[in-house]
């Protein structure tokens, strides 16, 4: 299982960024998918998560209205559109797997990507 | 939402040591809980799921125990490689909680 994030970077606030993570070494189609950010310093923070066939998608309050999270399966890839940042965004965000049974948490993680915001 | 009260939020101690840590949720959440490990610079690795199942390949040293509110994270001897950020996180309902970490530090 290998997932990589990628799109992260410095950004006013305001503006937007759209994260990617490309999944490879099991059937992405099948998997849930989640994103998980932590500020500088700070803990873990759960941002949202999307069902295999994208029919359930949900979000941390934090972030509901500026944050749509999206996924290709044809393509093994999982997307955060982010918009209208916040300094409070400012934090590296992970892609993570669901376990098959997904009561049991997240069984998969990418290294993360940077995101900060700052004029 | 489901709040979960981790602590302590730090802790010192020595190679060898025991150590414990708990989480408490705010309702009950079955066995619906892992712990992760997490180093600086590092994404988190799972040690435990379903509160109990220790993750392929993780020490026999670390052991997860509880169910419905309360839950612990032991470790019998602490290693040198121990010394991390440890966070529970529930997977029984939306939104998903951790919580807020514990740092094992050498004494």
């Amino acid at each position: 299982v290998e997932l990589v994030e990628s799109g992260g970077g410095l950004v006013k606030p305001g503006g937007s960024l759209r994260l990617s993570c490309e999944a490879s070494g099991f059937n992405f189609r099948t998997f849930g998918m989640n994103w998980v950010r932590q500020a500088p310093g700070k803990g873990l923070e759960w941002v949202s998560s999307i069902g295999s066939g994208s029919s359930s998608i949900y979000y941390a309050d934090s972030v509901k209205g500026r944050f749509t999270i999206s996924r290709d399966n044809a393509q093994n890839s999982l997307f955060l559109q982010m918009n209208s940042l916040r300094a409070e965004d400012t934090a590296v965000y992970y892609c993570a797997r669901d376990s098959w049974v997904v009561s049991n948490g997240f069984d998969s993680w990418g290294q993360g990507t940077l995101v900060t915001v700052s004029s | 939402d489901i709040q979960m009260t981790q602590s302590p939020s730090s802790l010192y101690a020595s190679v060898g040591d025991r150590v414990t840590i708990t989480c408490r949720a705010s309702q009950g959440i079955r066995s619906d809980l892992a712990w992760y490990q997490q180093k600086p610079g590092e994404a988190p690795k799972r040690l435990i799921y379903a509160a109990s199942t220790l993750e392929g390949g993780v020490p026999s040293r670390f052991s997860g125990s509880g169910s419905g509110t309360e839950f612990t994270l032991t470790i019998t001897s602490l290693h040198p490689t121990d010394f991390a950020t440890y966070y529970c996180l529930q997977h029984n309902t939306y939104p998903r909680t951790f919580g807020q970490g514990t740092k094992v530090e050498i004494k």
